[in-house]
């Protein structure tokens, strides 16, 4: 099946650790996007990557750090510059930016 | 810079009644995509349509339909006859039209049908 896939469906972290989300697209998408979501918040953009090894800054990105070393796979490490890590974060690819974003199911983190 | 507003934060029908739920936005381009996805409980977005902003036909997708108004910067989505799987959580989006498909959300409606 083509998709998207993000692990792991719950994480948790204690204060003051990194921790590395995967997403993983088997779409042959060339544009990746991370997301996070807050409760009762629409979702914000993170950080965003058109082609392989480059990727920019979305609206919030302070805290968060990326790679995009394959055309698959788009990890989005979580550092302990993230004051208030504790969200839902979803992974999304694309052809374009004409086309629809594909979501995954997403990675709910909670410090603890 | 963009914004997207989706002032009902909850809303509950039964069960056959239509609902519409409102969005506005705000954006300096004259090109731009708008977009409406669904969130069930399992938490990914579900794709429902995408409109670009020299389109503004309405649309009708079975029981679902969105009006377009460019006028008064608005693209609301109704849907007829409601259904309990119609349950979740709804968002409208837009995007550039050039470059990456940066999304900007609305907060977001709480949709629940009730049997």
């Amino acid at each position: 099946d083509g998709g998207i896939t993000q692990s792991p469906k719950y994480l948790f972290r204690k204060e003051g650790q990194n921790v590395t989300l995967s997403c993983e697209q088997n779409l042959n998408h060339d544009a990746m996007y991370w997301y996070r979501q807050d409760p009762g918040q629409g979702l914000r953009l993170i950080y965003y990557s058109q082609i392989v090894n480059d990727f920019q800054k979305g609206d919030i990105a302070e805290g968060y750090s990326v790679s995009r070393e394959k055309k698959e796979s788009f990890p989005l490490t979580v550092t302990s510059a993230q004051k208030n890590p504790t969200a839902f974060y979803l992974c999304a690819s694309s052809r374009g930016g004409e086309y629809e974003a594909f979501f995954g199911q997403g990675t709910r983190l909670t410090v603890v | 810079a963009q914004k997207v507003t989706q002032a009902q934060t909850e809303i509950s029908v039964v069960e056959k009644e239509d609902v519409t739920l409102d969005c506005v936005y705000e954006t300096r381009d004259t090109t731009y995509y708008l977009f409406w996805y669904k969130q069930p409980p399992s938490g990914e977005l579900v794709f429902l349509i995408r409109r670009n902003s020299f389109d503004e036909q309405n649309e009708i997708s079975g029981r679902y339909s969105w009006n377009f108004q460019k006028s008064t910067s608005s693209f609301n989505f109704t849907i007829t006859a409601s259904q309990v799987v119609d349950s979740a959580v709804y968002f409208c989006a837009l995007s550039e039209a050039w470059g990456a498909q940066k999304l900007v959300f609305g907060q977001g409606t709480r949709l629940t049908i009730n049997p």
